[in-house]
């Protein structure tokens, strides 16, 4: 059974700090993607990663892909209110059974 | 465009009682996925649809939840006999043919289950 761990589970932390949450995994995956989720929404995609050593910047998000393909890492730089929310990695291995499964998620809180 | 449509928003049941949720997905995506989420927690898969292929059930937690898809669009969960244990957020999503981890999957705002 593949599985994706998160961490950490809860992040809380002053606007303007950086921080980096990681996703691990002892399977390689096909691809990765970040999604954010905000209460009483769907998960929204921030990020697809699909090449080993990828590293992918979304204006203070960097998103990196490990060289084996079996974890990843957000790190985002002067965290601000607005980036407040739950954040989830999800992995694919196409051509395997195809299903996109995901992690537990980090609840990140920025506090003003 | 509409985006994923899911029904009801929220649905307050008794133990025992018979539940359907539906889930309108973006029309033209054959794939289409269930997953469950607790408070505050990350997805769970429950199953996947691909275009005519056999679902993918094997995120399906006991026989007393099953899905189908009819004429590859609307999908429906059913469980039957709730318990206190399935009060969940279900949550449904598509994506393209093809797009499997590579396009985003796009989710409705889930139904919001409770079982009382």
């Amino acid at each position: 059974t593949q599985l994706l761990e998160q961490s950490p589970q809860f992040l809380s932390i002053q606007e303007g700090e950086n921080l980096t949450v990681y996703c691990n995994s002892s399977s390689v995956f096909s691809s990765l993607q970040w999604y954010r989720q905000e209460p009483g929404e769907g998960p929204v995609l921030l990020v697809t990663v699909v090449t080993g050593g990828e590293v992918k910047k979304l204006k203070r998000l960097t998103f990196q892909f490990g060289d084996a393909r079996k974890d990843s890492s957000l790190h985002i730089t002067a965290a601000q209110p607005g980036d407040t929310g739950l954040y989830l990695c999800a992995g694919a291995n196409t051509g395997r059974d195809d299903k996109i499964i995901f992690g537990k998620g980090t609840r990140l809180h920025i506090l003003p | 465009g509409a985006g994923v449509s899911q029904s009801p928003s929220n649905k307050v049941t008794e133990k025992g009682k018979d539940v359907e949720l539906r889930c309108d997905p973006i029309s033209g995506h054959t794939a289409l996925y269930w997953y469950r989420q607790s408070l505050g927690q990350g997805l769970e898969f429950l199953i996947y649809f691909q275009g005519n292929s056999a679902p993918d059930k094997s995120g399906l937690p006991s026989d007393r939840f099953s899905a189908e898809r009819t004429g590859g669009s609307v999908s429906t969960l059913t469980i039957q006999r709730t318990q206190q244990e399935d009060s969940a957020v279900y949550l449904c999503a598509s994506t393209p043919a093809g797009g499997q981890g590579i396009s985003p999957l796009h989710f409705g705002n889930g139904t919001r289950l409770t079982v009382t």
